[in-house]
């Protein structure tokens, strides 16, 4: 089955910093990768994903990157606000059947004043 | 809001007791989840259900008993659990069994005495 690690399971940084974790996957079919953001008190919330068609992706203050070819995936956060902090999971799919989502351990992610 | 609600928010319950965690997601999706999310582990797949039909079950302790009476709802009830079940409980939910752009509720944080 899929197994993804993602590094590193903390990271702290200073406001205005930008922030990047790192994920890695076994299953070269998989095909999208989605990340989550949960923090205290709430389930993950989906912020932004990105197809295996697509290189990169960007939504204002946070990017994904992708080499398939390595099978790593990235999530970028430039400009960080202390309402960045929160834990972070990335997870992979190969979509269309009857797979699962499989999640990182997750990164606890602190941006400091 | 996610559109995924989840009650009750927390529950404390001794190792004899019967309870119940709910679910319910005002998306219109017709595949449900529900995952275990422990410390330091990465969120772990417990059941799901699509169109009402349980079609995945990941190796659950018979402790945990799912029920999915429509494509709107779902529940967890819980029986003669053991100190290491306590964790937060998660209910997501998605257009489709593939598992992708999954919704998460906000999690039943429980403990078991």
């Amino acid at each position: 089955g899929e197994n993804v690690e993602q590094h590193p399971s903390t990271l702290s940084v200073q406001e205005g910093d930008s922030a990047v974790i790192k994920c890695t996957y076994s299953d070269s079919a998989s095909n999208y990768f989605p990340w989550y953001k949960q923090e205290l008190g709430k389930g993950p919330q989906l912020i932004i994903d990105i197809r295996s068609n697509v290189g990169e992706k960007k939504d204002q203050r946070i990017a994904v990157t992708l080499n398939k070819t390595a099978k790593h995936f990235s999530l970028h956060i430039t400009e960080t606000q202390p309402e960045d902090s929160a834990v972070y999971f990335c997870a992979s799919i190969l979509t269309g059947g009857g797979n699962k989502l499989t999640f990182g351990t997750g990164t606890q992610l602190k941006v400091e004043l | 809001e996610t559109g995924v609600t989840q009650t009750p928010r927390h529950l404390v319950m001794g190792m004899t007791n019967k309870k119940s965690l709910k679910c319910e997601q005002h998306l219109g999706h017709n595949a449900m989840y529900w995952y275990k999310q422990s410390a330091k582990k990465p969120l772990e797949l417990m059941f799901v259900y699509s169109l009402e039909e349980r079609v995945e079950n990941n190796s659950v302790p018979s402790r945990f008993s799912p029920e999915c009476p429509n494509s709107s709802h779902l529940f967890l009830h819980l029986h003669t659990l053991q100190p290491e079940d306590s964790a937060l409980y998660l209910c997501a939910s998605s257009q489709e069994r593939t598992g992708s752009e999954q919704f998460f509720g906000p999690g039943t944080r429980l403990t078991v005495l």
